[in-house]
């Protein structure tokens, strides 16, 4: 969904729930995605990647699904823990761009 | 792992501050962005080695980058303004491999500026 200000989209789940994320990305021209999990005062630690070629990829405990035509992107956490509570950024990168743009944002909050 | 100093700088309104960044060691592309709270980090500038390649329109001309080396980097914010005020990110990379995009972030510097 889309935040305003401070308001980010918030995802409660309970421990060992599978918890899934999603992201609306802007660009048709993208080619490569990515998943960042952000703790509390902690920059960006990398989770998942993705090229425009595949439409899944796996990785552990986390899938990516891609879909290119509707412009969506999901992260899947599998067994979710309460260290995976964090805010959780998808972002894109532009065929022939030097960088990756950021979308708003996603809060998992897992309770035991 | 990227390393940026100080974490956390509070400065007064029209004061310059300088922000640092060690990148990883290997990697030739180096990264600044800023974060505000609750939104996703927005890129500044970028250097591949020495070479400053690209810009934001977000980077005022107050603000001025460097990477003499190719190795660390600095951010300078002068005549700050208390809407500079955000978390300072930077990140790295190699434009060498099979997943050149990914970048990697440093904890941030976290700028108050009253």
């Amino acid at each position: 969904g889309e935040s305003v200000g401070l308001h980010l989209p918030t995802l409660s789940v309970q421990e060992g729930d599978n918890s899934i994320i999603n992201c609306a990305y802007s660009n048709s021209a993208s080619d490569y995605f990515i998943w960042y999990k952000q703790e509390s005062g902690k920059g960006p630690q990398f989770i998942i990647d993705i090229r425009s070629n595949m439409d899944k990829r796996q990785g552990q405990r986390v899938t990516v699904l891609l879909n290119k035509t509707v412009k969506h992107l999901s992260l899947q956490i599998a067994a979710t823990q309460p260290g995976d509570s964090a805010v959780y950024f998808c972002a894109e990168k532009y065929s022939g761009y030097s960088t990756l743009t950021f979308g708003k944002g996603t809060m998992l909050l897992v309770s035991p | 792992g990227v390393s940026q100093s100080p974490s956390n700088k509070v400065t007064e309104k029209g004061k310059d501050v300088e922000l640092r960044c060690d990148p990883i060691s290997e990697h030739n592309r180096l990264y600044w962005y800023r974060q505000t709270l609750g939104q996703g980090p927005e890129f500044l500038t970028y250097f591949q080695n020495e070479a400053q390649l690209e810009k934001s329109r977000l980077l005022s001309d107050r603000f001025s980058a460097e990477r003499p080396k190719g190795s660390f980097s600095t951010l300078e914010i002068q005549r700050t303004e208390q809407g500079d005020s955000a978390m300072y990110l930077c990140a790295s990379s190699s434009s060498r491999g099979a997943t050149n995009e990914k970048l990697f972030f440093g904890s941030g510097t976290q700028l108050s500026v009253l």
